[in-house]
């Protein structure tokens, strides 16, 4: 079956220092690769998503990512987090055959001032 | 263990039928929500609950409704079918207002 591995639970870092966030899936075919952020009391807003091409997207707020089909990662990054960065972070796979999505577990991020 | 459910997994049905898609929890969560996925969209808000009898409107609301009779349960229904409503469909639920978001497994609905 079909999964989304995000290896970081929990991180906490101080403003200004530097984001990755892993994010690996099991699936040998075409994907659609997407990350979600839920900030506290908010809903779930899109942060980025790959589809295809330049394997290195930028998003929202100073986010990217980038896709390395080899070793079926599209891990988050950000050089300079800022404590408004606080919040939970979701990868999510859609296998280019359907309209399944397959949604990571969360990783929570904390900034500290 | 505890968990959320969707059903059903996949539904085709015609335009101008009144679909109902069920969301299950049994985390005792008294948030839940309900989200569309569309490619180019990401996940949009249709409604959501803060608790028993509690229903409120997300961005994309029109032609939803929920109901909420207990904690368990946030049943989604379409009240005449679009084929604009084809989308896949994400159930979710959270402990408090930060608390970890938990998600169904989708239900996939084809209007045709």
């Amino acid at each position: 079956a079909q999964s989304v591995s995000q290896h970081n639970h929990h991180v906490i870092l101080s403003e200004a220092a530097s984001l990755e966030l892993g994010c690996n899936y099991s699936y040998g075919g075409t994907v659609n690769l997407f990350w979600y952020v839920q900030y506290p009391g908010q809903h779930l807003q899109l942060l980025l998503k790959y589809f295809s091409g330049d394997p290195l997207v930028k998003g929202i707020k100073g986010f990217e990512a980038e896709f390395i089909k080899s070793k079926f990662s599209f891990n988050l990054r950000k050089p300079s987090v800022q404590w408004s960065d606080t919040a939970e972070y979701f990868c999510a796979v859609n296998p280019n055959t359907g309209n399944q999505f397959y949604f990571g577990t969360g990783t929570s991020l904390t900034v500290i001032p | 263990d505890a968990e959320i459910t969707q059903s059903p997994r996949h539904k085709i049905t015609e335009t101008g039928r009144q679909v109902t898609l069920a969301c299950h929890q049994t985390w005792n969560h008294n948030n839940m929500f309900w989200y569309r996925q569309d490619l180019g969209h990401g996940l949009r808000l249709i409604h959501y609950s803060y608790g028993v009898q509690d229903t409120n409107k997300g961005e994309v609301s029109d032609g939803y409704s929920v109901s909420r009779s207990n904690t368990e349960d946030l049943p989604l229904t379409l009240e005449s079918a679009a084929s604009s409503q084809t989308s896949v469909y994400f159930c979710a639920s959270r402990e408090g207002v930060n608390g970890k978001l938990f998600f169904g497994s989708g239900t996939q609905l084809s209007v045709l």
